[in-house]
């Protein structure tokens, strides 16, 4: 079964370090996603891909955080400098674009821990 | 504006027993879609069930019921005899669907705890 793959799975660091996560969407899933789900909230979504544009990054805190899906496959996003504040899971999430609702599949998610 | 309010934080009950968690939605499009996700200790988010807004049945999964009330704007969700192995967070959630911005607004979730 097809799946949304993510790593790393855990990341530790240190505050003011920079840190890169990579998402791999469902192979033909043209939409991905990402949120952030700080710890007893809900997740929140961060950035939206269509292909390789961005359709949604009006939650994503510009000043330290980017994302970029180059070819309109994988998608890379990093913190830097990262704050204690970013801890934090990070969830990578892709869904198919065909003209009706698209149910969207997550991956395992990324737990970043800053020190 | 969307929002998703599960009002309990944390719930506990005995294996067996039945157990219903509430979901409470605002949104101004007559247009949605409502979901059921959850997300065990593992950390990766199940989905259990999307609803559209214009399919008011309620729904029977196994063990599992959605209770979908438009006039309430409440989309509850039972477990019937419990089990230990559903002790997670059950997230609501909502979208208003359709076209580029289909963005999930998730509530802070409810943390389910069955003991044996």
């Amino acid at each position: 079964e097809a799946e949304v793959a993510q790593s790393p799975r855990y990341k530790i660091t240190e505050k003011s370090q920079a840190v890169a996560f990579w998402c791999d969407p469902i192979s033909g899933h043209a939409t991905l996603y990402w949120y952030r789900q700080i710890l007893g909230q809900g997740p929140e979504l961060l950035v939206q891909f269509q292909d390789e544009s961005v359709v949604d990054d009006s939650q994503l805190p510009k000043d330290r955080f980017s994302a970029e899906r180059l070819k309109g496959v994988d998608s890379t996003l990093k913190i830097q400098p990262a704050e204690l504040g970013d801890s934090a899971m990070y969830l990578c999430a892709s869904s198919l674009l065909d003209g009706s609702y698209n149910e969207q599949f997550f991956g395992p998610g990324t737990r970043l821990t800053v020190l | 504006a969307q929002k998703v309010t599960q009002a309990q934080t944390e719930i506990s009950v005995v294996e067996k027993e039945d157990v219903t968690l509430d979901c409470v939605y605002e949104t101004r499009d007559t247009t949605y879609y409502l979901f059921w996700y959850k997300q065990p200790p593992s950390g990766e988010l199940v989905f259990l069930i999307r609803r559209n807004s214009f399919d008011e049945q309620n729904e029977i999964s196994g063990r599992y019921s959605w209770n979908f009330q438009k006039s309430t704007s409440s989309f509850n969700f039972t477990i019937t005899a419990s089990q230990v192995v559903d002790s997670a967070v059950y997230f609501c959630a909502l979208s208003e669907a359709l076209g580029r911005d289909d963005k999930i607004i998730f509530g802070k979730g409810t943390r389910l705890h069955i003991l044996p």
